[in-house]
């Protein structure tokens, strides 16, 4: 069964509008998640690590600002995108450590900013 | 130079051939060892995982880690036409699923 559920799978909105998007860890507590963003046939690209009960820490050229994490429980955190904008169209995926094997990752957000 | 390189393909071959999917890497530190599998608009899966040089079997799937040569394969018996997807290999200096590197990743065709 999933390991970590992401919510939601698409999104459609409009420029200048705030998208969320969650990520829960099913099967076990995870003090930190990872946020990752894919363009198509690239690989992927970590955004930031969400730290539980603490600020999220972000990857060199990622807007804070724009991309707002929170990680208020042991088994959900959420990114924000803020302001949305056609150049945020994007893949979006995250990741629980896997405890001892490797990490998984929930089953993406596409979203589409028009 | 990328840290770890992965041929982006498309590989295309036909049901029941064997794959062979590589990844080169030039950081040694690189302790553990991963392939996900990704198919279209979905997260990565977990295949296979590794620590330090030698081979690992999972059903049709073998893993195998070369720490001297820094080069880790993943092959595929049997191939299916459900097996058609991109495969990514990552690796990290740790065990505790972060600070993972990815190669690029290499789509797999089988054709029936």
């Amino acid at each position: 069964g999933a390991v970590v559920s992401q919510h939601p799978s698409w999104v459609i909105c409009k420029s200048g509008t705030s998208v969320k998007i969650e990520c829960r860890s099913l099967d076990f507590q995870a003090t930190t998640m990872f946020w990752y963003r894919q363009f198509p046939k690239q690989s992927l690209m970590l955004m930031a690590t969400s730290n539980e009960g603490s600020k999220a820490t972000y990857e060199q050229g990622v807007e804070k600002d724009k991309f707002l994490i929170n990680h208020a429980s042991l088994t959900l955190s959420t990114l924000t995108v803020t302001s949305a904008h056609p150049e945020d169209s994007s893949f979006y995926i995250c990741s629980v450590p896997g405890q001892g094997r490797g990490a998984f990752f929930g089953q993406g957000t596409r979203l589409t900013v028009v | 130079q990328k840290e770890v390189e992965q041929d982006p393909g498309p590989l295309s071959v036909p049901e029941g051939a064997i794959v062979s999917l590589n990844c080169t890497y030039s950081n040694s530190a690189f302790q553990y060892f991963m392939w996900y599998r990704q198919y279209s608009r979905k997260g990565p899966e977990l295949l296979m995982y590794t620590y330090s040089s030698g081979n690992k079997e999972d059903g049709r799937f073998t893993a195998q880690v070369d720490k001297s040569s820094k080069y880790i394969s993943l092959f595929i018996r049997d191939s299916q036409p459900s097996d058609s997807a991109t495969y990514l290999c990552a690796m990290s200096y740790n065990n505790a699923g972060n600070m993972l590197t990815f190669g690029g990743g290499t789509r797999l065709m089988v054709k029936p």
